[in-house]
């Protein structure tokens, strides 16, 4: 039973590049969560989705940054013209329902921005 | 808003020392509380968790229990490994949603 898919691991771009992260939920979890964690800090929310729905984006930049979780396939979380202060690493968690108590984790993006 | 905050590290313990790692929350209602663990290189992992007062979470010999009145969720084990060495976050969870979590804590044990 495969956990939580992201990829790719690694992912460098240039300046006004985009940048596409891929996340596969765990099995029977319909209910996927961003975060992103910069250098030396901890990991902060940036969006929640199940499927075909934005539950909660509050944590997103008002712009270059998207989201989606589309009926079939992974949930993608899409980072337009990047900068250099997009380079973090970006987490992925499903969860069978409403999360906290059955979040599962990814490995990871490792973005680098050049 | 809701927050954690974390104790500040690097933690540098030898082998078989009692580790403590604070952890205070500020919320509006009533949140579960977890522990995260992040080994280098990899994504989070549950280490324990609380969803009301006064419970105690416990795995792989760590504890920490739920205290309302200090609103407090400190981290602690009897006896640290090497392998326990890597970063701890404290997070809460307010109505199932989201995770907030603290800055994380660097936890190196020497041998």
């Amino acid at each position: 039973n495969a956990g939580v898919m992201q990829n790719p691991r690694h992912l460098v771009r240039r300046r006004g590049q985009e940048a596409r992260l891929r996340c596969s939920p765990m099995k029977g979890h319909s209910h996927v969560y961003w975060y992103r964690q910069l250098p030396e800090e901890g990991l902060k929310f940036m969006v929640y989705l199940q499927k075909e729905n934005i539950i909660d984006e509050s944590g997103m930049p008002k712009e270059r940054f998207s989201a989606e979780f589309p009926k079939e396939g992974p949930s993608i979380l899409r980072i337009q013209q990047v900068v250099r202060g997009d380079s973090a690493a970006y987490f992925c968690a499903s969860s069978p329902g409403t999360g906290g108590n059955g979040y599962t984790f990814g490995s990871g993006t490792r973005l680098t921005v050049v | 808003g809701n927050s954690v905050t974390q104790m500040e590290g690097p933690v540098t313990l030898s082998e078989e020392a009692f580790l403590t790692i604070n952890c205070t929350y500020t919320a509006t209602g009533y949140p579960s509380l977890f522990w995260y663990v992040q080994y280098p290189g990899e994504g989070l992992q549950l280490l324990l968790k609380a969803t009301k007062a006064d419970d105690k979470g416990s795995n792989k010999g760590f504890e920490a229990t739920y205290r309302k009145e200090t609103t407090s969720f400190h981290l602690e084990k009897g006896s640290v490994q090497v392998s326990d060495s890597a970063v701890y976050f404290c997070a809460l969870s307010e109505y199932g949603n989201k995770l907030v979590f603290g800055a994380g804590t660097i936890l190196r044990v020497k041998s």
